[in-house]
């Protein structure tokens, strides 16, 4: 079974640049998240999907963040403009959905974003 | 709303000793428990989690945690460490019985296994 994918891994930009994150989580899984980590600390839900709709984005500064998950599968998220203070890992998970709650979350090996 | 705290910010340990990595957490309802664990350059993955039943939970490389509900803990331990433990270690919790799965981490223990 494919593990969940981002890209890219990595990207340096400079402040009041834009840049855009892909996830593509794994095959069949109901709900999305994505999740800044900065460094040295846990990390910290910016926005989660139930297939193509949005559940929680409370923590999503949404002046210059914003995210998409078309059709339910893959979800980009993206940035414009950056500060300096955008500087983390940001790490995407997916997991089924069941109604039962205390879903395993899988995660992505993350994209880590340097803002110069 | 729940929160983590793990008080070790990093733990250091010999090969082969024991260790208890400790969390705690705050909830006014019933909740669910995770441990993942973070390698080097990698995504988190998922040791063990306490979900109802039993209070002592065993997960993948001989890791196990125990719920205590009494004091709001669920501290992680191995009898035996390996060099190969080395990683950060997240405790994490979401309420039960909610609409959907909102899962509050902590800030991690970075647990050093020393040769």
């Amino acid at each position: 079974e494919a593990g969940v994918a981002q890209s890219p891994r990595y990207k340096i930009i400079e402040k009041r640049q834009s840049v855009a994150f892909w996830c593509n989580p794994i095959s069949g899984h109901a709900t999305l998240y994505w999740y800044q980590q900065i460094l040295g600390q846990g990390p910290k839900l910016l926005i989660q999907f139930q297939n193509n709709g949005v559940v929680d984005d409370s923590q999503l500064p949404k002046d210059r963040f914003s995210a998409e998950r078309l059709k339910g599968v893959d979800s980009t998220l993206k940035i414009q403009p950056a500060k300096l203070e955008d500087s983390a890992v940001y790490l995407c998970a997916s997991s089924s959905g069941s109604s039962s709650g205390g879903d395993t979350q899988y995660f992505g090996p993350g994209t880590r974003l340097t803002v110069l | 709303a729940q929160s983590v705290t793990q008080l070790d910010s990093q733990v250091p340990v010999f090969e082969e000793a024991p260790v208890e990595l400790r969390c705690n957490y705050s909830s006014s309802v019933s909740v669910y428990l995770f441990w993942y664990v973070q390698y080097p350059n990698q995504g988190l993955q998922l040791l063990l989690k306490y979900l109802s039943g039993s209070t002592l939970v065993k997960g993948i490389n001989g890791f196990e945690a125990e719920f205590n509900k009494s004091q709001t803990s669920f501290h992680l331990r191995k009898p035996s460490v390996h060099i190969s433990d080395t990683a950060e270690y997240f405790c994490a919790v979401s309420e039960a019985k909610t609409s959907y799965d909102k899962v509050i981490f902590g800030p991690g223990t970075s647990l050093s296994v020393i040769p």
